[in-house]
């Protein structure tokens, strides 16, 4: 199984502030995305990251709030721009092996705290 | 109403005990099923995956599910402490790779 390591794994940021988070599968994947877990709640996808072009985002997420970059098959970044409270949240890589869509990984994810 | 309703526990059980753990969901367009294994602090890990309605078996785990009633349920038997953890269902459709996942059950395994 893919092997996804996302740094930091853990920050305190400032309110206002802006953090990016990247994200490195150990081998090519065909798809890459991104979830957000926040306090005792379940995961939501944020966006699709493709390679080479514009993330896809799901609603209630926006690209100027989380901007995301995929250089290639094995890399991304998302950024949480502007930081407030509510962005507190687990932030979780992950990354879909072959063409089945049956095999889905995680990150161990990157714990955000906004003061 | 939620795409996805789990269970949400929490469960407690008696080392050896089996666990059952279940989730309906609404969308008939969802054909693929997952459950997942989070520990504290941890990312979720993929447990098992099904695509067909019955049975599948893996070690100590079995996925089963319904699709005429949007149903589906896993049971770890012989359940030991370190499987103590969150358990979370995801779905998705035949042409969507996006996930939807329930809320979570945590089981707790006592010694």
């Amino acid at each position: 199984s893919a092997v996804i390591s996302q740094k930091p794994s853990r920050d305190i940021c400032q309110r206002g502030t802006s953090l990016t988070i990247q994200c490195q599968v150990d081998s090519q994947v065909t798809m890459m995305f991104w979830y957000r877990q926040q306090p005792g709640q379940s995961l939501t996808l944020i966006a699709t990251a493709n390679q080479g072009s514009e993330a896809t985002y799901e609603s209630g997420f926006v690209i100027d709030k989380f901007p995301i970059s995929r250089p290639n098959l094995t890399f991304s970044t998302l950024t949480v721009s502007n930081m407030s409270p509510e962005d507190s949240s687990i932030y979780l890589c992950s990354a879909m092996e072959g063409a089945s869509g049956n095999t889905i990984y995680f990150g161990e994810g990157s714990w955000l705290t906004v003061v | 109403q939620k795409e996805v309703e789990q269970d949400p526990g929490p469960l407690s059980v008696p080392e050896g005990a089996i666990v059952s753990l279940n989730c309906t969901y609404s969308n008939s367009a969802f054909q693929y099923f997952m459950w997942y294994r989070q520990y504290s602090r941890k990312g979720p890990e993929l447990l098992m995956y099904t695509y067909s309605s019955g049975n599948k078996e893996d070690g100590r785990f079995t996925a089963q599910v319904d699709k005429s009633s949007k149903y589906i349920s896993l049971f770890i038997r012989d359940s030991q402490p370190s499987d103590s953890a969150t358990y979370l269902c995801a779905m998705r459709s035949s042409n969507d790779y996006k996930l939807s996942f329930g809320a979570g059950t945590t089981v707790t395994v006592r010694a």
